[in-house]
């Protein structure tokens, strides 16, 4: 089943506690990148990756990190986690950044007390 | 840099009628893309329908449509027929088609309700 794969789904850990979020995605896409949602302030771009290698930032990539190994593949980084970065983070993936459709993971829910 | 504007936060619709969710956006860029999602209450992102800035004809999916005013900068979400599996959390965003700029920009959202 073609998916984009995170985890974890949830998680909840204290400031300073260095934690990683994978995403996978069995598609063979190009384009990966990350968002967090927050009430209010609909979905915000973190990272993204047009390809193996090449990353880019988006609007909120402050306290955040990212690599691109290999294709399927766009872990998020948090170095040094602040209560600010609660949030939802979501995952996504398309063919190339201009397809009409990018597929999204199922979210994960990030506590930082 | 470009905006999505979406000046509705909630909405109560009655089951059947249509509904108009209300997208505006701002960019200097003469190419981009318009996209709809939907986030039902399970929280997954479910990609609608797409417009882009040189098609002519506004894009339709089965009961949606976007109905795209390129010079009011407006690409409103319009179902018809509504029904109750269609109260959720609806995200409009838009691509700018600048090599350097490949971000995807959202919205904050309307909550559609559907009332039975």
């Amino acid at each position: 089943e073609a998916q984009v794969t995170q985890n974890p789904r949830y998680l909840i850990t204290v400031t300073g506690k260095k934690l990683t979020v994978t995403c996978s995605q069995n598609m063979n896409h190009e384009y990966m990148s990350w968002y967090r949602q927050d009430p209010g302030l609909g979905l915000r771009q973190i990272y993204y990756s047009m390809n193996v290698e090449v990353t880019d930032k988006g609007d909120v990539p402050e306290g955040y990190k990212v690599s691109r190994k290999e294709k399927r593949n766009f872990p998020l980084i948090l170095e040094s986690p602040s209560p600010n970065q609660t949030s939802l983070y979501f995952c996504a993936s398309s063919l190339s950044y201009d397809s009409y459709e990018q597929y999204f993971g199922p979210g994960t829910r990030l506590t930082v007390t | 840099a470009q905006k999505i504007t979406q000046t509705q936060p909630g909405m109560f619709v009655q089951e059947k009628e249509a509904v108009t969710l209300d997208c505006t956006y701002d960019t200097s860029d003469q190419s981009y893309g318009l996209f709809w999602y939907k986030q039902p209450s399970s929280g997954e992102m479910i990609f609608l329908i797409y417009q882009g800035s040189y098609d002519e004809q506004n894009a339709t999916e089965g009961r949606y449509s976007l109905n795209f005013q390129k010079a009011r900068k407006s690409a409103n979400l319009v179902i018809s027929a509504s029904q109750l599996g269609d109260s959720a959390m609806y995200f409009c965003a838009m691509r700018v088609d600048v090599i350097g700029n490949e971000k995807l920009t959202f919205g904050t959202g309307t909550r559609l309700t559907i009332i039975p």
